[in-house]
């Protein structure tokens, strides 16, 4: 079954500390892997696409890894700030198949001052 | 910076009716997508669109559902005879291509009572 599943569902940090939020899934065949930033009522926002080649890429204080043999992914954000508050998304891109794009149900992280 | 917009931000219809849901893309961008948020929970795929016809749909786009792109710039998802579990946030995004990121706009909250 093609899944994507997400950890924690939810997370509270302090404001300037490190957080690894995690992403696990079942999905085949793979073609690549997203993470994405939901603000609340808002669509999603890019953070970082990698391929099953890659195995990591940063955008700014984010970094994602790819461990494509386990089928795991990792968002790792440095230096949290408030504006960090929103849901993450990790979704994954199958080659073929009718769901090509399966979402996670994300982690929702709340910064605090 | 160029974004997607669409139109309405929430619509409020009657079970049975028909709906059109609107989206302006990035003007350079070949590949267009609806997806929907039902609330509380995860993204899910609807269809994508290129070279003015859909390249892939999943399984709950079904004969309900139609996309066009009447014009050269909007992208429209219409939703026939629309039931009270269509109700969910509608959003479109556009790429420039299939494996790049997605650029997903604010949302249609569509309601149907």
């Amino acid at each position: 079954k093609n899944q994507v599943e997400q950890s924690p569902q939810s997370l509270i940090i302090l404001e300037g500390k490190n957080c690894t939020l995690q992403c696990n899934y079942t999905v085949s065949p793979f073609s690549n892997l997203r993470w994405y930033k939901q603000d609340t009522g808002r669509g999603p926002v890019s953070l970082t696409i990698m391929t099953f080649s890659e195995n990591t890429k940063s955008n700014g204080r984010y970094t994602a890894t790819l461990d494509a043999d386990t089928k795991q992914s990792s968002l790792h954000i440095t230096a949290s700030q408030l504006s960090d508050s929103a849901s993450y998304i990790c979704v994954v891109r199958r080659t073929s198949g009718t769901y090509k794009y399966i979402f996670g149900t994300g982690t929702r992280l709340k910064v605090l001052a | 910076e160029p974004e997607v917009t669409q139109t309405p931000s929430h619509q409020v219809t009657q079970m049975g009716q028909e709906v059109i849901l609107r989206c302006v893309p990035i003007s350079n961008h070949l590949y267009f997508y609806w997806y929907r948020q039902i609330l509380g929970q995860k993204v899910e795929f609807l269809v994508s669109f290129y070279n003015n016809e859909i390249s892939e749909k999943s399984e709950i786009f079904d004969d309900q559902f139609s996309v066009e792109r009447p014009d050269g710039s909007n992208f429209t998802l219409k939703i026939r005879s629309t039931k009270l579990e269509d109700s969910a946030m509608y959003f479109c995004a556009s790429a420039e291509e299939t494996t790049y990121e997605q650029y997903f706009g604010p949302g249609t909250r569509l309601t149907v009572t």
